[in-house]
């Protein structure tokens, strides 16, 4: 596709619940990233896959959280049980190259979705 | 442990003054720094990035390693510059943000 796409744009869910973000990364893209960014603060890091694998999951807040990228393209984030601090922005990002060779290359981020816990 | 800090939330300028916006940060290593932007109903996306010492829009960016800064910097502001900015740092496996400063530049 022309960029990262994710869906929902917007979710509202009931506290407790179960709820899945998706990331459509761009095509070829071996690096993709899940940020959350609440309100009046910068994007903060969650987790960084490199192809199919996690390889730094030490921004997931707890064990509710979860994320997956079985083919090495689209992820999904998972959020169990959901709290009303959970709600947020979750915002998607993919880029060519990954990890230390970030340096060289750009990071493109999806919309986000808006995720609303009431 | 890294850190991004942009000690202003929020900078006010008029059209044609110049502008600076203030990045420090903390990090072990040696990280490289960059500015990503966001204007009003876009994505974030990238504005510049120091390893390519290049200029943007009029932006530049100097990274002063004995203060650990990395602000960003246009002479003559436009109004089309109004946006929010974050600085961020790249270490080993991801991609490390501020909370960000939302510029307005004033007609």
């Amino acid at each position: 596709g022309a960029g990262v796409s994710q869906t929902p744009s917007n979710k509202v869910t009931e506290k407790g619940k179960y709820v899945e973000l998706r990331c459509d990364p761009i095509s070829g893209h071996t690096a993709l990233y899940w940020y959350r960014q609440s309100l009046g603060q910068g994007p903060e890091f969650l987790i960084y896959f490199q192809g199919t694998g996690a390889a730094d999951d030490s921004g997931l807040p707890n064990d509710r959280f979860f994320a997956v990228r079985p083919e090495g393209s689209v992820s999904t984030l998972k959020i169990q049980r959901t709290e009303r601090g959970d709600s947020a922005v979750y915002l998607c990002a993919s880029s060519l190259l990954g990890g230390y060779r970030m340096m060289n290359t750009e990071a493109f981020f999806g919309q986000g979705t808006r995720l609303t816990v009431v | 442990a890294q850190r991004v800090t942009q000690p202003e939330k929020l900078l006010s300028v008029f059209k044609g003054a110049p502008v600076e916006l203030k990045c420090n940060y903390s990090y072990s290593g040696s990280p490289e720094l960059f500015w990503y932007v966001q204007y009003s109903r876009q994505r974030l996306q990238l504005l510049l990035r120091h390893i390519s010492r290049e200029s943007i829009k009029g932006f530049t960016a100097d990274l002063n390693k004995g203060e650990t800064s990395f602000h960003l910097k246009k002479p003559f502001a436009q109004e089309e510059d109004s946006a929010m900015y974050y600085c961020a740092l790249t270490g080993a496996n991801n991609l490390f943000f501020g909370t960000g400063t939302r510029l307005t530049v004033i007609p």
